[in-house]
């Protein structure tokens, strides 16, 4: 079965660009979760969707972060304009409710750098 | 306070030894589930293995084990007969309650297996 699909892997961009960053979820999964990995601040929860609809996004930084979930197959996220400050690792994961267990997945992560 | 503390930021074992990664939480809440992830230098996050608070019976995954002290609140990772493909950061989490879906993250321990 195929896992959690993030694109791109790598991105290097220059500051006040647009970024958008993608997330293909684990199909059949319901929750969908955006996190960013810093080594100052580690894992940090910025967002999660549950059958597509925004849940909690109260660990999105500044308005310049925007994610979206048009459907239960594909998710992004977007930032405009990109700062230097931004650049981490962005983790998308999913998971399937199942209670307190509801384990979550994640991509392989896209790792931003903003010049 | 924390809610989640790995106190080994770093550790060295040899090859084919056991290893125990440390893990202590806080919480008041009953219901509660614990995780713990790999990550290797490659960046992506693994699964590794789940322990609920009502779980009779520590969790075991292959060659890793949880060793769940409930009184102590300690959820510790053992690895038997660690590999050299062991070596990565490893992380501890926590869910708070049955419909909470957001984890509260370790600040993780890297472990080093030494041929």
């Amino acid at each position: 079965d195929a896992g959690v699909i993030q694109s791109p892997r790598h991105e290097v961009t220059e500051m006040g660009q647009e970024v958008t960053l993608r997330c293909k979820p684990i199909s059949g999964h319901d929750y969908l979760f955006w996190y960013r990995q810093t080594m100052m601040r580690g894992l940090e929860l910025l967002i999660y969707f549950n059958n597509n609809v925004p849940i909690d996004d109260s660990g999105m930084p500044e308005d310049r972060f925007s994610a979206k979930m048009p459907n239960a197959s594909f998710s992004t996220l977007k930032i405009q304009p990109s700062e230097p400050r931004d650049s981490a690792v962005y983790f998308c994961a999913s998971s399937l409710w199942w209670g307190a267990k509801n384990i979550q997945y994640f991509g392989a992560g896209t790792r931003l750098s903003v010049l | 306070a924390q809610k989640i503390t790995q106190t080994q930021p770093g550790m060295f074992v040899q090859e084919k030894e056991a290893v125990t990664l440390d893990c202590t939480y806080d919480t008041s809440d009953p219901s509660y589930g614990l995780f713990w992830y790999k990550q290797p230098s490659s960046g992506e996050m693994i699964f590794l293995i789940y322990q609920g608070s009502y779980d009779q019976q520590n969790a075991t995954e292959g060659r890793y084990s949880l060793n769940f002290q409930k009184a102590r609140k300690s959820a510790n990772l053992v690895i038997s007969a660690s590999q050299l493909g062991d070596s990565a950061m490893y992380f501890c989490a926590m869910r708070e309650g049955d419909s909470n879906y957001q984890l509260i993250w370790g600040a993780g321990t890297k472990l080093i297996i030494k041929p």
